[in-house]
């Protein structure tokens, strides 16, 4: 079965200091990758999206960047966090052909 | 990008049916409709999808009007466990490949009495 991973849960950093998220994904091959932000009391906002290794598509100019090293890999990371990063992180994970999506537990992440 | 709308409360008694509605005028042909519910501090979970016909799973039923710009989610019998933010989505079809991308909106914050 396929199974997703997402770590840390929580994380706590310092404004201007560097963010690294990892996602991967067991049990399928060559999916689509998606991550998303969630602030406080708001809605999914759709962040990156992979199709392939190597190929990245952003939604939404940020002071974030991804990438996909591996194919069932997927990394969030930023040089200098805002305080507006602040936010729940997710990842997920889909094949084509409209099936649903399965998304990761998250990582709550903290700016101060 | 193809948007939805949905109630933002809806209230249910455990054990009855929730019909929890959605409207999506801008459907294209291509947009599958998608169900997600969300609990706190949790990520969304799937509940299910279509393209045109209605389906049906152990969680629910979809009932996708004829001409696609609405959509219901059925849960045949609330339990506490389905208090939960829903959200409908419009699955957009990006670029020439069959992949596609959910695009959330606020969803519908479903509250179950006892």
């Amino acid at each position: 079965s396929q199974t997703i991973h997402q770590w840390p849960a929580t994380l706590v950093q310092p404004v201007g200091s560097p963010l690294s998220l990892e996602c991967t994904v067991e049990g399928t091959s060559n999916p689509n990758l998606y991550w998303y932000r969630q602030a406080a009391g708001r809605g999914l906002q759709l962040l990156f999206y992979s199709v392939g290794i190597g190929q990245i598509s952003s939604e939404v100019p940020q002071n974030l960047s991804a990438s996909r090293p591996q194919d069932r890999q997927f990394i969030l990371s930023s040089k200098k966090l805002l305080l507006s990063d602040s936010g729940f992180y997710l990842c997920a994970w889909s094949l084509a052909g409209g099936s649903g999506y399965t998304f990761g537990s998250g990582t709550r992440l903290t700016v101060v | 990008d193809a948007k939805t709308t949905q109630p933002n409360s809806m209230e249910s008694n455990e054990e009855e049916p929730v019909h929890l509605p959605c409207n999506h005028s801008t459907i294209s042909g291509t947009d599958y409709i998608h169900w997600y519910r969300q609990l706190p501090s949790q990520g969304p979970e799937y509940v299910i999808h279509g393209l045109t016909s209605n389906v049906n799973n152990r969680m629910a039923s979809l009932a996708i009007a004829e001409d696609r710009k609405s959509s219901t989610l059925i849960l045949h019998r609330a339990t506490l466990r389905d208090a939960a933010v829903y959200y409908c989505i419009l699955r957009v079809q990006y670029g020439s490949s069959n992949t596609g991308k959910l695009i959330f909106g606020q969803g519908t914050t479903l509250q179950v009495k006892p």
